[in-house]
């Protein structure tokens, strides 16, 4: 158990729909990051968010928005849902800059749209 | 840009030795990162590497040579189960994780 929570584990919904992924970072660690993998694809960057403040943008898809909140959780919306949206997507949390530790990633979540 | 690249597939024999080559070319360095991915699971962490040299953990070793910009990751004594994806990280100097697109290994008896 890395200690990060994602929820749902696991999601269906059509397309043209909109879901909301949760995240839960290991206690003490600020950074949250979100990635999107395709079947047998690479881990896509999708954003990272530092104790509440947008840090870094990937290949982010105007349809898709993140937050982090104050007690640290983080919330990945997906709107205007298409089937190539279909992904497990993965949070990942680390302790705070300046501390070279690894990233610990959460168990993801695999959204299918149909 | 930032780019890092590994070898996309390898092949090798249950019991032996393979290497995984990563190159990386970032803005700044704070340390090379090394997962194993089974497929539809999560990455889980291998290895870091700040300094140049060799980490040897068990089975893994992970070398560095920051001013070639190359790192690798040994596996010894291949075991089936180590099929899986290993994904070559690097930690720019914005403390940003740039991710390879990953080796998948396939181990063959």
């Amino acid at each position: 158990d890395s200690g990060v929570t994602q929820t749902p584990k696991h999601l269906i919904t059509a397309t043209g729909q909109r879901v909301t992924l949760r995240c839960s970072p290991r206690s003490g660690d600020l950074s949250v990051y979100w990635y999107q993998q395709s079947l047998d694809q690479g881990l896509q960057f999708l954003i990272h968010y530092y104790n509440g403040e947008e840090r870094a943008k990937g290949n982010i898809l105007e349809r898709f928005s993140a937050q982090q909140f104050p007690d640290l959780h983080s919330e990945l919306n997906l709107s205007s849902l298409e089937l190539g949206d279909s992904a497990l997507y993965f949070c990942a949390s680390s302790p705070p800059q300046g501390r070279d530790t690894e990233a610990f990633f959460g168990q993801g979540t695999r959204l299918t749209v149909v | 840009g930032q780019n890092i690249d590994q070898p996309t597939e390898m092949t090798a024999t249950e019991g032996a030795i393979v290497q995984i080559n990563c190159t990386y070319q970032t803005s700044g360095f704070n340390g090379l990162f090394w997962y194993q991915q089974h497929a539809g699971e999560a990455p889980t962490f291998l290895s870091y590497n700040v300094l140049d040299g060799l980490e040897e953990k068990g089975r893994f070793s992970s070398f560095l040579s920051r001013s070639k910009g190359y790192s690798y990751l040994l596996l010894k004594e291949l075991q089936m189960k180590d099929s899986a994806s290993y994904l070559c990280a690097v930690l720019d100097s914005n403390y940003q994780l740039i991710w390879g697109a990953g080796t998948k290994l396939i181990i063959k008896p």
